[in-house]
């Protein structure tokens, strides 16, 4: 059973390009949430997606940033206009389609270097 | 401000030895917690999750132990392994709003285990 996959595992941009993040939830998990993780910090919280649905983005910063969770293929995360900041980890996790707690697989991220 | 704490960014141990990584949080909304394992340039892998109903879960090596009214809980590994060392984040969410969803993680603490 394979886990939760992203792709690509490493990602260079210039400032100004735009940056598009790949995740493949585990078989049968219908949630994916977005984290990223900046240096020295822990992973934070960005959104939280069914399929087709945005469920919860208050993580998300209101510009340039956008997800999606197609009903056929992977989640995507976009980035637009990437400025330096945006360098970090970012990590996908997926859960099952289960009330409750749930525990949320992650992904071995995305590592995003903006020059 | 930060809701999970993890005070102690780095602790080295014997192998053998018991570990004891610490977290405190400060939302009195939070009613989960878990550990994540994370090695370098993996995602954060589940290790063990209590509710906020216990005040001890215990699986194999792992015992996690919560302390509510401290907003304190911590995860003893016993005995340590080498192979034990990596970074652990301490991680809680809240049914406030219906968002038990979105994790809230701590910096980490990165654990040695000496042979």
């Amino acid at each position: 059973n394979a886990g939760v996959m992203q792709n690509p595992r490493h990602l260079v941009r210039r400032r100004g390009q735009e940056a598009r993040l790949r995740c493949s939830p585990m078989k049968g998990h219908s949630h994916v949430y977005w984290y990223r993780q900046l240096p020295e910090e822990g992973l934070k919280f960005m959104v939280y997606l069914q399929k087709e649905n945005i469920i919860d983005e208050s993580g998300m910063p209101k510009e340039r940033f956008s997800a999606e969770f197609p009903k056929e293929g992977p989640s995507i995360l976009r980035i637009q206009q990437v400025v330096r900041g945006d360098s970090a980890a970012y990590f996908c996790a997926s859960s099952p389609s289960v009330a409750g707690k749930e525990t949320q697989y992650f992904g071995p991220g995305t590592r995003l270097l903006v020059l | 401000d930060q809701q999970v704490k993890q005070n102690s960014p780095s602790l080295s141990v014997q192998e053998g030895r018991i570990s004891i990584l610490n977290c405190d949080y400060t939302n009195s909304m939070f009613d989960y917690f878990l550990w994540y394992k994370k090695y370098p340039a993996e995602g954060p892998t589940f290790l063990i999750s209590i509710s906020s109903i216990k005040d001890k879960n215990e699986d194999g090596r792992f015992t996690v132990f919560l302390n509510k009214s401290a907003k304190h809980l911590s995860l003893h590994i016993v005995p340590s392994q080498p192979g034990d060392s990596a970074v652990y984040f301490c991680a809680a969410s809240g049914n406030s709003g219906g968002s038990n969803y979105k994790l809230t993680f701590g910096k980490g603490t990165l654990l040695t285990v000496n042979p």
